[in-house]
């Protein structure tokens, strides 16, 4: 089946410092990547997608200066969160669709986990 | 608005059946899709609806009625693997993702 894979697993950083998340099909192209957040005890939040070779579309309320995303190659996605700060925390999810169809299928990397100090 | 409703926590017996619903109000309807969320994991894929009917995929099985905006996902012989979330998913007419906040299944011995 279809492999998403991020890195980091879990990040821990100080106040102020930017952390880049890449995330990676491994065994299939992705137009569209997606990013999400998720807090404990929640669902996922859709944070913005992610189309090959343009710029990312952001949910609403989602700042598009502090969470850079690019989309640079068919595998490969990287979200950037900027001067990141202790509400930052939370566990990030991206996936990728399959194929470029209607049926929009996700497959989801295993996540990471950002704890901002 | 988009709306997709689901219990927010159910209980079941260790080897029994439990059903897990999920209706939704959503601007156009492209498909259904159930996942599992085990604590701390990233969603994995359990099964897609779109048309009427039942679905079965071993112990899982899930149903989806379009006239009446319901869905819902059966599993048989529960396991306490089973533990985790079900977050249901509306694919809208612009082709986006609707998510519930997901039901916490919680498996007893």
């Amino acid at each position: 089946g279809a492999v998403v894979s991020q890195h980091p697993s879990w990040v821990i950083c100080k106040s102020g410092t930017s952390v880049k998340i890449e995330c990676r099909s491994l065994d299939f192209q992705a137009t569209t990547m997606f990013w999400y957040r998720q807090f404990p005890k929640q669902s996922l939040m859709l944070m913005a997608t992610s189309n090959e070779g343009s710029k990312a579309t952001y949910e609403q309320g989602v700042e598009k200066d502090k969470f850079l995303i690019n989309h640079a190659s068919l595998t490969l996605s990287t979200l950037t969160v900027t001067s990141a700060h202790p509400e930052d925390s939370s566990f990030y999810i991206c996936s990728a669709k399959l194929g470029t169809g209607d049926y929009n299928e996700q497959f989801f990397g295993p996540g990471t986990r950002l704890t901002v100090l | 608005g988009q709306n997709i409703d689901q219990p927010t926590e159910m209980t079941a017996t260790e080897g029994a059946i439990v059903q897990i619903n999920c209706t939704y109000q959503t601007s156009g309807f492209n498909g259904l899709f159930w996942y599992q969320q085990h604590a701390g994991e990233a969603p994995t894929f359990l099964s897609y609806n779109v048309l009427d009917g039942l679905e079965e995929k071993g112990r899982f099985s899930s149903f989806l009625s379009r006239s009446k905006g319901y869905s819902y996902l059966l599993l048989k012989e529960l396991q306490m693997k089973d533990s985790a979330s079900y977050l249901c998913a509306v694919t809208d007419s612009n082709y986006q993702l609707i998510w519930g906040a997901g039901t916490k299944l919680i498996i007893k011995p």
